[in-house]
């Protein structure tokens, strides 16, 4: 069981708006920032969103990051047949390590 | 390009150790802190340790203090992993990344990975 809690999928069709929640506590979200991953199938993870909500170059504006007290959210507007993947948020907690969330699958449907 | 390629894995019995290695171009390699991160199969990601660019400071997941140290050579653009007592659970890929690592308190860090490389296999049985 990860600390940080996130569904373990979620599913949309093509254009629509998806959003991958990330549930954590007062020892890790609720005091720091917040990063997001994408991996698809088969392929290494990317960084996607850092500092809650910037975007590395290269990264679509389709893609944004929030932060509200102990949870994150990753938006997905504009959905894509190639967003199909898994997603995980990431940051650190005062047991002095980086922690991942479980992960989220999407699927495009 | 910025690059990272893994190498060293390897299938290993419970107990034994094995060294993993991963050369970095692109980049100025010493602005950056380095780590690994690792995936068993059909898992999540699991943070397993980070260096800084200077190799002054080190950070390990608890899952793995005390049995791995992580290390870097900056005249060799290289970061290694050594790995000890190796268990049945280390079993996973494991990726090289570059970390961002920004200090925000004496006890408080904030640690995010930029640059992946495609991993390399680690497989403890006997």
């Amino acid at each position: 069981q990860s600390v940080l809690t996130q569904p373990p999928s979620v599913s949309a069709t093509p254009g629509q708006k998806v959003t991958i929640s990330c549930s954590g506590g007062s020892s890790n979200i609720g005091n720091n920032f917040v990063s997001w991953y994408q991996q698809l199938p088969g392929t290494a993870p990317k960084l996607l969103i850092y500092d809650n909500n910037k975007r590395p170059s290269g990264i679509p504006d389709r893609f944004s990051g929030s932060k509200s007290g102990t949870s994150a959210t990753l938006a997905i507007t504009g959905l894509q047949t190639e967003d199909e993947a898994d997603y995980y948020c990431g940051t650190w907690d005062t047991s002095l390590s980086v922690l991942f969330g479980g992960g989220t699958k999407l699927t495009v449907l | 390009e910025v690059q990272l390629l893994e190498a060293g894995g390897g299938f290993v019995q419970p107990g034994g150790s094995l060294r993993l290695s991963c050369a970095a171009s692109g980049f100025t390699y010493t602005n950056f802190a380095m780590g690994w991160v690792r995936q068993a199969p059909r898992k999540g990601l699991e943070w397993i340790s980070a260096i800084s660019g200077n190799g002054v400071n080190t950070h390990y997941a608890d899952s793995v203090r005390g049995r791995f140290t992580i290390s870097r050579d900056n005249s060799k653009n290289t970061v290694s992993l050594q790995m000890h007592s190796l268990r049945g659970d280390d079993t996973a890929l494991y990726y090289c990344a570059r970390t961002l690592i920004r200090q925000l308190s004496p006890t408080s860090y904030y640690f995010y990975m930029d640059v992946w490389g495609k991993g390399t296999t680690v497989t403890v049985s006997s």
